[in-house]
């Protein structure tokens, strides 16, 4: 398996909230990414991370901010937790080159009340 | 709008037989296609990718084909066996620091 950790691996909160989830690799990758899946959706980037402090959106990037001051661990925020945030959330890691696959962590169960 | 679609939500089938999973994807930018197989409570597994200058890729049980012209992609299991029945996910992207787009996935159940 990749060496990807995911914190919290389950949580509960309430609207309105400040949450932030963690992945942190110990794969040297360049690459780090950040997704949602909810029934009838699939997987659904939300931002991902090509380096240090190198940021960019996904498609369903509203409501939330990422930060990656290194490189082993990426950070994903929602600054004010909203019902519609309640998901599954997958961090997944690449090596640098165009044809490489993302591996996956185990995910995070965020439930918003 | 949908670029990678799979329009099979399930599928069943008898354990030793073959399982073919199918994809459609629009945009003719993707050059590499990828599937995953995802447990539940787990993350999804990457399995097998192919880029487009192939048209197939086989490891073990699993081979992947690759129709450019009709934009579909198809994932063989043979045999199937009961630990494959899971949630399979097509992807695809472009070339360069482009994003992996997924399908909804297909859920396989293999029956002993």
């Amino acid at each position: 398996d990749a060496g990807i950790t995911q914190s919290p691996r389950h949580k509960v909160t309430e609207t309105g909230t400040p949450v932030t989830l963690r992945c942190h690799q110990t794969e040297n990758h360049r690459y780090m990414y950040w997704y949602r899946q909810d029934p009838g959706h699939g997987l659904r980037l939300i931002h991902y991370s090509y380096g240090v402090k190198d940021t960019d959106k996904g498609e369903v990037s509203d409501g939330y901010s990422v930060s990656r001051s290194k490189t082993e661990d990426f950070l994903l925020t929602l600054e004010s937790a909203t019902s519609s945030q309640t998901s599954v959330y997958f961090c997944a890691i690449s090596e640098s080159g165009s044809h490489q696959p993302q591996h996956f962590g185990d995910g995070t169960r965020l439930s918003i009340l | 709008d949908q670029q990678v679609k799979q329009n099979s939500p399930s599928l069943s089938v008898q354990e030793g037989r073959i399982s073919i999973l199918n994809c459609d994807y629009t945009n003719s930018m993707f050059d590499y296609f990828l599937w995953y197989k995802k447990y539940p409570a787990e993350g999804p597994t990457f399995l097998i990718s192919i880029s487009s200058i192939k048209d197939k890729n086989e490891d073990g049980r699993f081979t992947v084909f690759l129709n450019k012209s009709a934009k579909h992609l198809s994932l063989h299991i043979v045999p199937s066996q009961p630990g494959d029945s899971a949630v399979y996910f097509c992807a695809a992207k472009g070339s360069g620091n482009t994003p992996l787009v997924f399908g909804k996935g297909t859920r396989l159940s293999v029956i002993a």
